[in-house]
């Protein structure tokens, strides 16, 4: 199985700053990475689809980056309904699997 | 407006079984490979199976291998998850999502989850 690692587990920021979560693939995934954002009792959503493909209307701000096993989600201008946790997952094999999730949370 | 709407979870014993369905409206169910994901409370997201859009093609991860089944009835639009001799650590709430597919990929749609809490 692909092992998906994400750091940092938590972020703290401010209202306005610029983040990146970090996610590392055990072997290469080509560009098979998407991202999602999950709010407390909520289901996940998707906002970036291989690797740095925007989903149709998430905001800009969100964007993604990397291939082969290195990959990275920045979000800039961060605004209070961004604080939510943030998860990678690789669908380039079976079975999908999916990073730890970084909670990202106000400093 | 694309909606999937899961049901069937609930309190189910150690060893007996539980059927979760999903019916989907708003999107055109029968062209998609269809998946349930799985998250404890609390903890991370676990993909646990999927299926293609004729149902001819089935897979699963290895802790739920010859104990779950996944299936799809494309006339009512729906999808299910029939899940027999139960674990405790099958206890999660679990997601119906939609495989956007070739060429991007992604799970573009997913429903609100059903919770299935494994216990005596």
């Amino acid at each position: 199985d692909i092992q998906m690692t994400q750091s940092p587990a938590t972020l703290y920021a401010s209202v306005g700053d610029r983040v990146t979560i970090t996610c590392r693939a055990s072997q290469s995934i080509s560009s098979w990475l998407a991202w999602y954002q999950q709010k407390p009792g909520k289901a996940p959503k998707l906002l970036i689809y291989k690797a740095s493909n925007l989903e149709n209307g998430v905001p800009s701000k969100f964007s993604g980056s990397g291939s082969g096993t290195g990959f990275t989600l920045t979000i800039s201008s961060l605004q209070p309904d961004d604080f939510a946790t943030y998860y990678c997952q690789q669908y380039n094999s079976l079975p999908y699997t999916f990073g730890q999730g970084t909670k990202l949370e106000i400093k | 407006e694309v909606q999937l709407v899961e049901s069937g979870g609930g309190l189910g014993r150690p060893g007996g079984s539980l059927t979760l369905s999903c019916a989907a409206a708003g999107l055109t169910f029968s062209s998609h490979w269809m998946n349930w994901v799985r998250q404890v409370p609390g903890k991370g997201l676990m993909w646990v199976s999927r299926i293609n859009t004729d149902a001819t093609v089935t897979n699963y991860t290895d802790s739920v291998k010859g104990r779950f089944t996944i299936s799809r009835d494309n006339a009512k639009n729906t999808l299910y998850l029939q899940m027999n001799s139960l674990r405790a650590e099958d206890t999660a709430l679990y997601y119906c999502v939609r495989d956007r597919g070739w060429p991007t990929g992604g799970f573009d749609y997913w429903g609100q989850g059903t919770l299935v809490i494994v216990s005596s």
